[in-house]
């Protein structure tokens, strides 16, 4: 089955600790997102990658850290400091940038 | 700056109706919208891409409109059921380098 997978689905965080969220596509996507999702409020972009080995900042990088060294994977790192972590976190993809963006299930990371 | 706008943010109707769902962008320089529906807890679905040539979108019950000139999109959706009720979320991709911009989604509550 082709599509987005990310792990975990929940995710519990001590303060001060670093984690890492999961993303793997094989759709072949050149293009990777990471967004966070708040109630009541549109999706915010944390990074984007648009190819392998490059990956640019969005509105909201501060307190996160990505890499791409593969194609088909793109994690997302929550540091200690990002003070306000607690979110629901998604993933997506797209053939390039300009294409129809699809996305992973979602981790809900929550800070304890 | 591109702002997107969804009104009203939650809509409950009984089951059987049509109805519309509206999204308003301020820029009208994007290069393509689409919709998406996310059921609670979960990712995004993506239900219809318009390309900004393009005026209209059809998939089965599904029809989205664009209007760039005006900056409205509609998705209207025929003959409502119950298993429609879900979060509808429409995204503009900017003609300048192609980043999504959100809408804060509508609530959508279908009565049996």
């Amino acid at each position: 089955d082709g599509g987005i997978t990310q792990s975990p689905k929940y995710l519990f965080r001590k303060e001060g600790q670093n984690v890492t969220l999961s993303c793997e596509q094989n759709l072949n996507h050149d293009a990777m997102y990471w967004y966070r999702q708040d109630p009541g409020q549109g999706l915010r972009l944390i990074y984007y990658s648009q190819i392998v080995n490059d990956f640019q900042k969005g509105d909201i990088a501060e307190g996160y850290s990505v890499s791409r060294e593969k194609k088909e994977s793109f994690p997302l790192t929550v540091t200690s400091a990002q003070k306000n972590p607690t979110a629901f976190y998604l993933c997506a993809s797209s053939a390039n940038s300009n294409t129809e963006a699809f996305f992973g299930q979602g981790t809900r990371l929550t800070v304890v | 700056k591109q702002e997107v706008t969804q009104i009203p943010a939650a809509l409950s109707v009984p089951e059987g109706e049509n109805l519309v769902l509206n999204c308003s962008f301020t820029d009208s320089a994007i290069y393509n919208l689409q919709w998406f529906r996310q059921d609670p807890g979960k990712g995004l679905t993506s239900l219809l891409l318009i390309q900004s040539s393009q005026r209209e979108q059809t998939s089965g019950r599904l029809n989205a409109s664009l209007d760039k000139s005006s900056g409205r999109s509609t998705l209207y959706i025929a003959a409502s059921q119950p298993g429609d009720s879900a979060t509808y979320l429409c995204a503009v991709r900017r003609s300048s380098n192609y980043q999504l911009i959100w809408g804060a989604g509508t609530k959508l509550i279908i009565k049996p």
